[in-house]
């Protein structure tokens, strides 16, 4: 299976910062990448796909970037509605498998 | 408007089988994989499996491989999930999600998401 490893964990940040997270896979996936933000007590919400593609909808302060085993979500300026949970997901082989989340907190 | 709409919470004893279903709408069923995720209480979230639309094909996760069934019924655009041999390390919230992959042409990330069922699994 491929193992995806988030960092950090758990980020502190205000509004207007740019929030960067990072996400590991443990072997090529090429750009199969999905990034996902959760609310408490909510479904996940795609936000980015392909590594780079931005959903339908999705603000344009999100962006990601990455290929092969190394991918990143930023959020150039953080708004209120975003402090949520964040996962990455790899879809290029089964099991499709997930890191372990990053927590955006005030 | 599409969306993907599952059945409501549900509590059984260890032992026990559950089956939820996720009823798509909005638009053509038989596009979509759907897939299965689940999210233990303040834990991150685990996939469980995919079924095809159309034909029988499904695939599994190695972990849940032996208890977990996933069905569908195209007459009403609804995909079932049922789990068996409860534990009560099942207790999660249960989701289904869509899979653009056939419309799309190449591989897919979920798109799309149910509201999410909780189980409960307790004595």
């Amino acid at each position: 299976d491929i193992q995806m490893t988030q960092s950090p964990s758990t980020l502190s940040a205000s509004v207007g910062d740019r929030v960067t997270i990072t996400c590991r896979a443990s072997q090529n996936i090429g750009t199969w990448l999905a990034w996902y933000q959760q609310k408490p007590g909510k479904a996940p919400k795609l936000l980015i796909y392909e590594a780079s593609s931005l959903e339908s909808g999705v603000p344009s302060r999100f962006s990601g970037s990455g290929s092969g085993t190394e991918f990143t979500l930023t959020i150039s300026s953080l708004q209120p509605d975003d402090f949520a949970s964040y996962y990455c997901q790899q879809y290029n082989s089964y099991p499709r498998t997930f890191g372990q989340g990053a927590k955006v907190e005030i | 408007q599409e969306q993907m709409v599952q059945s409501g919470a549900e509590v059984k004893k260890p032992g026990a089988s559950v089956k939820i279903s996720c009823k798509a709408s909005g638009y053509t069923f038989t596009n979509y994989y759907t897939h299965w995720v689940r999210q233990a209480p303040g834990q991150g979230l685990e996939w469980m499996g995919i079924i095809n639309p159309t034909g029988d094909g499904t695939s599994y996760g190695q972990k849940l491989q032996g208890r977990l069934t996933m069905t569908k019924d195209t007459s009403t655009s609804t995909v079932y999930m049922e789990l068996s041999s409860l534990r009560p390390e099942d207790t999660a919230v249960y989701y289904c999600a869509r899979d653009g992959a056939m419309v799309r042409g190449v591989l897919s990330a979920f798109d799309m998401w149910g509201q999410g069922t909780m189980v409960t699994v307790s004595s």
